[in-house]
């Protein structure tokens, strides 16, 4: 398994601003998942953090939306931008060890957007 | 077409008794198998894991998987009411992408 740590745990944001999540891994690791929860939903991947490379956004998101920087291989960031009540919703990190093997959360980050 | 599709519950069963959770997947060139316990308001919290077609199990779970008839299930024996959660089905091709279904929500009712 994977120990990852998420800051903030949970926030509450006014319309218009930014807001950036930290996650940090007990480990190296090669990628970095950002997945997101709205309300009664399941897990969207948001994107793919690679360390080095830009990261790559799956269909509907869009890096000036959802800014990730990947400085290393135990450390990531994501960014929502200009955050409207949409945006509400957990931003889950996730890890794995290899390609295809099982994938590891961390306790999320709760967003609450006025 | 849904990549997978669970379920959505709510499914009660009594404590003690055996839940069974269902999950079919679209994709036949699907490799790995996962289901994920996840309690309201935290994050998913891997419970089992399965690649080959057959049963897996590990304590109380069971993972059984039919890539024929491609599906994927979960047995819960001797229920407790710690086990109510959301359960979450994903899949996985081979690549970095998981496909999660919606989940399926267990109450066990001691």
């Amino acid at each position: 398994s994977a120990v990852i740590s998420q800051k903030p745990s949970r926030d509450i944001c006014q319309r218009g601003t930014s807001l950036t999540i930290q996650c940090q891994v007990d480990s190296q690791v090669t990628m970095m998942f950002w997945y997101r929860q709205q309300p009664g939903q399941s897990l969207t991947l948001i994107a793919t953090a690679n360390q080095g490379s830009e990261a790559t956004y799956e269909s509907g998101f869009v890096i000036d939306k959802f800014p990730i920087s990947r400085p290393n291989l135990t450390f990531s960031t994501l960014t929502v931008s200009n955050m409207s009540p949409e945006d509400s919703s957990i931003y889950l990190c996730s890890v794995n060890r290899d390609r295809g093997r099982e994938l590891f959360f961390g306790e999320g980050s709760r967003l609450t957007v006025l | 077409q849904k990549e997978v599709e669970q379920n959505s519950g709510p499914l009660s069963v009594p404590e003690g008794a055996i839940a069974s959770l269902n999950c079919t997947y679209s994709d036949r060139v699907s490799q790995s198998f996962f289901w994920y316990r996840q309690y309201s308001g935290k994050s998913p919290e891997l419970i089992m894991s399965i690649y080959s077609n057959g049963d897996k199990e590990d304590g109380r779970f069971t993972a059984q998987l039919n890539k024929a008839s491609q599906y994927v299930s979960l047995l819960i024996r001797d229920s407790q009411p710690s086990d109510s959660a959301t359960y979450l089905c994903a899949v996985n091709r081979g690549g970095n992408q998981f496909y999660f279904g919606t989940g399926t929500s267990l109450t066990v009712i001691p």
